[in-house]
């Protein structure tokens, strides 16, 4: 399976925007780029995805760059219900994984009030 | 409302006695999952359904079964649990195609002593 890298942690104040960032250097051409976010005591929730093109929905907004070895994902005011842990997953769409998510450790995100 | 339900919330057993955990989702999902979370080793894959009466492994599967007789059903079966496998197990549904989320269930809590 393709691996993400990302920051263990990070930081923000309320309102502020926030950037997540993910690297996935052996990305296939086949693989979508997946986020969830898990708050406290609480199932992982889906939060956006996308392949080659940013993506915007009511929760957040996706960027992938150019070569699709990384993308960004953006909060564009952080709430303290935001605070979670942010997973960056690829999702293959065929072969033997199809479908397979392969949570790595996330990054902790602390929203300061 | 659209959702993942699993049960029970919370479980303590003994060594050697059979359990059952139950996963059903109300959207009409082909594709159902489980999954275990631990401390340090994230969210792994134990079983995954691309469909009724298909199953197959996921990446920590010893000591679990499941069964995938109804679309909308997928049980965790635990033959002989053990305390190893005190855990947070997730079940996941989404429909079939890459290009969707998974909605998760709220989780249970597995202590076995």
């Amino acid at each position: 399976d393709a691996k993400t890298t990302q920051p263990n942690s990070m930081e923000s104040n309320e309102e502020e925007p926030v950037h997540l960032p993910c690297n996935h250097s052996t990305i296939s051409g086949t693989d979508y780029i997946h986020w969830y976010r898990q708050l406290p005591s609480q199932g992982p929730e889906y939060v956006i995805h996308g392949l080659t093109s940013n993506v915007n929905n009511r929760m957040a907004s996706l960027a992938i760059a150019e070569d699709r070895k990384s993308s960004t994902l953006i909060l564009h005011r952080a709430t303290l219900r935001d605070a979670a842990v942010y997973y960056c997953i690829l999702a293959n769409a065929g072969g033997t994984s199809y479908g397979k998510l392969t949570f790595g450790q996330g990054t902790i995100l602390t929203v300061h009030p | 409302e659209a959702q993942v339900t699993q049960n029970p919330r919370y479980l303590i057993t003994v060594t050697g006695k059979k359990l059952t955990v139950t996963c059903s989702q109300n959207m009409n999902h082909e594709y159902m999952s489980w999954y275990r979370q631990d401390p340090g080793l994230g969210l792994r894959q134990i079983y995954y359904s691309m469909n009724v009466e298909v199953t197959d492994k996921g990446d920590v599967p010893e000591g679990y079964k499941v069964s995938r007789k109804e679309k909308r059903n997928f049980p965790l079966i635990l033959e002989s649990p053990s305390p190893n496998q005190t855990s947070l197990y997730f079940c996941a549904s989404r429909t079939q195609g890459a290009n969707y989320g998974y909605t998760f269930g709220s989780g249970t809590r597995l202590t076995v002593v």
